[in-house]
């Protein structure tokens, strides 16, 4: 089983709709990361947490909430979703002593 | 407002050959620079990592090459394979207990035969 699992890996939904991209890890990791993958642009930070009572913004964050339900567990929320969201986004999960990320297989969201 | 600056944006070489992948940075601060490899439909993974102390990291055919005083460093494939072939992608390491990535827009490498 995947150490960092993302789910759904492919949603395709309409303008205006709610939508919850969900990531669960069994690294045991404290630090977990949301990243959004667009062609040509590379990985830009969208949310991260360093433990169950912190939640920051990153560079991207604007129409996106997160909610981080347990040490292992941290979802995505797109409110209203809007065409421009659509993406390939990860989870990613990280320790304090390296500076190593570990990353989920991604979930595709396309909105129409 | 980019912080790390990728080039090229495509990359063929032809098998045997050497792929060299560029990054700079500005933010003086930072204080690790990680490479990492993405497969298609995979989640990127960590290739090759440096800290600014050193000038060079070798790890079999994969080395960064990393110089200071012109912010810049890079990724050397030697002996490049198709099993090479993948989205690469440099990052930076914000400093102290900031463990963001800046990530830079990523390489498409693909190995010819």
């Amino acid at each position: 089983d995947a150490d960092v699992t993302q789910t759904p890996r492919n949603r395709i939904t309409k303008t205006g709709k709610r939508i919850m991209l969900e990531c669960s890890q069994t690294k045991g990791h404290d630090r977990m990361y949301w990243y959004r993958q667009d062609p040509g642009l590379g990985l830009r930070l969208i949310y991260y947490s360093f433990d169950v009572k912190d939640i920051n913004k990153g560079e991207i964050s604007d129409g996106y909430s997160v909610s981080r339900q347990a040490q292992a567990k941290f979802s995505l929320s797109l409110e209203s979703a809007i065409p421009n969201q659509t993406a390939l986004y990860f989870c990613a999960t990280g320790t304090g002593t390296t500076g190593e990320l570990f990353f989920g297989e991604g979930s595709r969201l396309t909105v129409l | 407002q980019q912080q790390v600056k990728q080039s090229p944006q495509s990359l063929i070489v032809q098998k045997g050959g050497i792929s060299i992948i560029n990054c700079a940075y500005e933010n003086t601060a930072f204080d690790y620079f990680p490479w990492y490899q993405q497969f298609p439909g995979k989640g990127p993974a960590l290739l090759i990592a440096i800290r600014p102390d050193v000038s060079e990291k070798k790890e079999g055919r994969f080395t960064i090459s990393f110089n200071k005083s012109a912010k810049q460093f890079s990724l050397h494939i030697m002996d490049s394979q198709p099993g090479d072939s993948a989205t690469y992608f440099c990052a930076a390491r914000g400093g102290g207990s900031n463990y963001k990535l800046t990530f830079g827009k990523g390489t498409l490498l693909t190995v010819n035969p």
